[in-house]
């Protein structure tokens, strides 16, 4: 079936130093990636997300790209600060339905100060 | 504006009982998605309404249920419960379709004794 593999499961980084969590998947139908992010007693939020049209986005320290043709996508955060810290989920849609995510297992990032 | 509310946030029950958990969209939202969040297995979908119809569907067993209601409020039920259905529900909102970004709610924490 399909299948979302994130990597890695666990990251530490010290304040300022950048952060790279990496995704495969393996539906060739999929055309939505979404990033969230979640901390702690609160339900994912979305940060940032990418379509197969685009292969790379930016807003502000958070980028992700895109390779449809060896299907993974990445999500790089620079000048990393203690509250970016949390649980880091990648995710893409289920034969181009949005409204059905298959999700990674999670990264959690730790920002040492 | 508001984002997605769910009730309650946290519920007790013991095995063999039902239960059924509240999700309001952010208003304008049409469609309602049901994630099953635990440590084992992750996020893992659950199923997608669109107007009062199932859109999409995972693969849980059909003690799993929901609807939508026509103000795009929905419920989603679990009959029979089982110690493994202990786990965080998410319920997410969009739009429509197509491109629309979704939106995580809180969460409902379900323990099942």
């Amino acid at each position: 079936g399909e299948n979302v593999e994130q990597h890695p499961s666990t990251l530490s980084v010290q304040e300022g130093d950048s952060a790279v969590i990496k995704c495969t998947y393996s539906d060739s139908a999929s055309n939505y990636f979404p990033w969230y992010k979640q901390e702690l007693g609160k339900g994912p939020q979305l940060i940032i997300d990418i379509r197969s049209n685009v292969g790379e986005k930016k807003d502000q320290r958070i980028a992700v790209t895109l390779n449809k043709t060896a299907k993974h996508f990445s999500l790089h955060i620079t000048e990393t600060q203690p509250e970016d810290s949390a649980v880091y989920f990648c995710a893409a849609s289920i034969g181009g339905s949005q409204g059905n995510l298959i999700f990674g297992k999670g990264t959690k990032l730790s920002v040492k100060p | 504006k508001a984002g997605v509310t769910q009730t309650p946030r946290y519920l007790i029950k013991t095995r063999g009982q039902q239960v059924t958990l509240s999700c309001s969209p952010i208003s304008g939202h049409r469609s309602v998605s049901w994630y099953q969040q635990t440590p084992g297995q992750g996020l893992q979908f659950l199923f997608e309404y669109f107007s009062e119809t199932q859109r999409n569907k995972g693969n849980f067993p059909g003690r799993f249920s929901g609807r939508q209601f026509s103000n795009s409020r929905s419920e989603m039920n679990v009959s029979t419960l089982e110690l493994g259905d202990s786990a965080l529900y998410l319920c997410a909102s969009r739009r429509s379709g197509g491109t629309d970004t979704q939106y995580f709610g809180p969460g409902t924490r379900l323990t099942v004794l």
